[in-house]
């Protein structure tokens, strides 16, 4: 398997404009989870999809976040304005089960200038 | 609210010189101890699980152990490629939810 694949690798936008990231997870996993790290915080889960359904977005850190999962092959996460503070790396995780190890992307850097 | 705390922030040292990084951690209802691996530029890298006090697991020059309060990587005889930052993770009653600690940067040199 190729693993979890995140597109593009790497963004650099600037301030107001739409990003949008993605994520194919590893297939047979029907866990998938959106995950954001930085310098000060760390690595935070933001959303988590069941079967493609999102269970658990306490960890969006507003409206400007939205993610959607259409299918089981295939994720959005999408920051509409985006702003300086969203600079991080963004990492897509997918799981056999919601009690098994995640296994991680190479994850997208963002840069909102 | 689960919580995880790692020390050292940083720690380094000399090719073959053996150590331990720490993972302290306060969660309802354990499910599960997860350790990590991080090279710069990529996602974190699956290691170990650990779902009971008194498990313990190996893998090549790592073992980790886990206590009801804590969690320890030995690192035994280290080798320049074992440079890396280790993360730990726990995951409580909450389905499908790890919160990871800040990670350890390990800089082993030769």
């Amino acid at each position: 398997d190729a693993g979890v694949i995140q597109s593009p690798r790497h963004e650099v936008t600037e301030m107001g404009q739409e990003v949008t990231l993605r994520c194919k997870p590893i297939s047979g996993h029907d866990y998938l989870f959106w995950y954001r790290q930085t310098m000060m915080r760390g690595l935070e889960l933001l959303i988590y999809f069941n079967n493609n359904v999102p269970i658990d977005d306490s960890g969006m850190p507003e409206d400007r976040f939205s993610a959607k999962m259409p299918n089981a092959s295939f994720s959005t996460l999408k920051i509409q304005p985006s702003e300086p503070r969203d600079s991080a790396v963004y990492f897509c995780a997918s799981s056999f089960t919601g009690y098994n190890e995640q296994f991680f992307g190479p994850g997208t850097r963002l840069t909102v200038l | 609210e689960d919580q995880v705390t790692q020390s050292p922030e940083a720690l380094r040292l000399q090719e073959g010189e053996s150590s331990s990084l720490n993972c302290s951690y306060t969660v309802s209802g354990l499910r599960g101890l997860f350790w990590y691996r991080q090279d710069p530029g990529k996602g974190p890298e699956f290691l170990f699980t650990l779902y009971s006090a008194g498990e313990e697991k190996e893998k090549e020059r790592l073992k980790a152990t886990l206590t009801k309060k804590e969690s320890f990587l030995h690192i035994t005889a280290p080798k320049p490629e074992d440079s890396a930052t280790y993360l730990c993770a726990v995951q409580g009653t909450s389905y499908g939810k790890l919160t990871f600690g800040q990670g350890t940067i390990l800089t082993v040199h030769p």
